[in-house]
């Protein structure tokens, strides 16, 4: 059963609190994509890793950190210096030459307070 | 930004009518797709057309392109309460960031059985 899994689906920290959401593919996709949705807007890319052991920052990269370990996963660290955490948050995955075909995951919806 | 931008926001029709969504964008486009999203849910790819494309068909769906007005259009016919959802169009570009996709802020579709 292939696809894109995201856990947890809601998650609730406290103000100053690191989180790490989950993000895994069995796709065998090499590229992998971070956005962050607020409510009623559009997506807004936050990283991307085109391959393992490289990742570039989007347009709102600051207060987020990424890594690329594996082919499979790409977690995301929401550090306490993202002044605005709360938001729904998807994760997506391409090949390197498809990459305007996107599959994404469930979505985890971060709460903090 | 290189946004593409949905109109209308938000758009309510009776079961069986045809939806009508359009997007604009500013620069050129290499292609463009279209993407679905149910309420607290990832995101789907729809249908992509190239630049070099006029019209495109996938099943109930009818995407135009208009390369000259730098304006896309989606038709839903036949609508049915299981096409309520938001719709984004994400133009691709050539150049630096290429393999970036940027999303509007959608168009809300409530088809009303």
């Amino acid at each position: 059963d292939g696809g894109i899994t995201q856990s947890p689906k809601y998650l609730f920290r406290k103000e100053g609190q690191n989180v790490t959401l989950s993000c895994e593919q069995n796709l065998n996709h090499d590229a992998m994509y971070w956005y962050r949705q607020d409510p009623g807007q559009g997506l807004r890319l936050i990283y991307y890793s085109q391959i393992v052991n490289d990742f570039q920052k989007g347009d709102i990269a600051e207060g987020y950190s990424v890594s690329r370990e594996k082919k499979e996963s790409f977690p995301l660290t929401v550090t306490s210096a993202q002044k605005n955490p709360t938001a729904f948050y998807l994760c997506a995955s391409s090949t390197q030459t498809s990459y305007h075909e996107q599959y994404f995951g469930p979505g985890t919806r971060l709460t903090v307070t | 930004s290189q946004q593409g931008e949905e109109d209308p926001q938000a758009l309510s029709i009776q079961e069986g009518e045809n939806a009508t969504m359009n997007c604009s964008y500013k620069t050129s486009i290499n292609n463009l797709q279209w993407y679905r999203q149910n309420s607290g849910r990832g995101l789907v790819h729809l249908i992509l057309i190239r630049s070099n494309e006029r019209e495109k068909h996938s099943g109930r769906l009818r995407v135009t392109l208009d390369t000259s007005k730098k304006s896309s259009s989606l038709l839903i016919t036949a609508s049915r309460a299981a096409d309520t959802a938001s719709y984004f169009c994400a133009p691709s570009y050539s150049g630096a960031g290429s393999y970036q996709l940027t999303f509007g802020k959608g168009t809300k579709l409530s088809v009303i059985p």
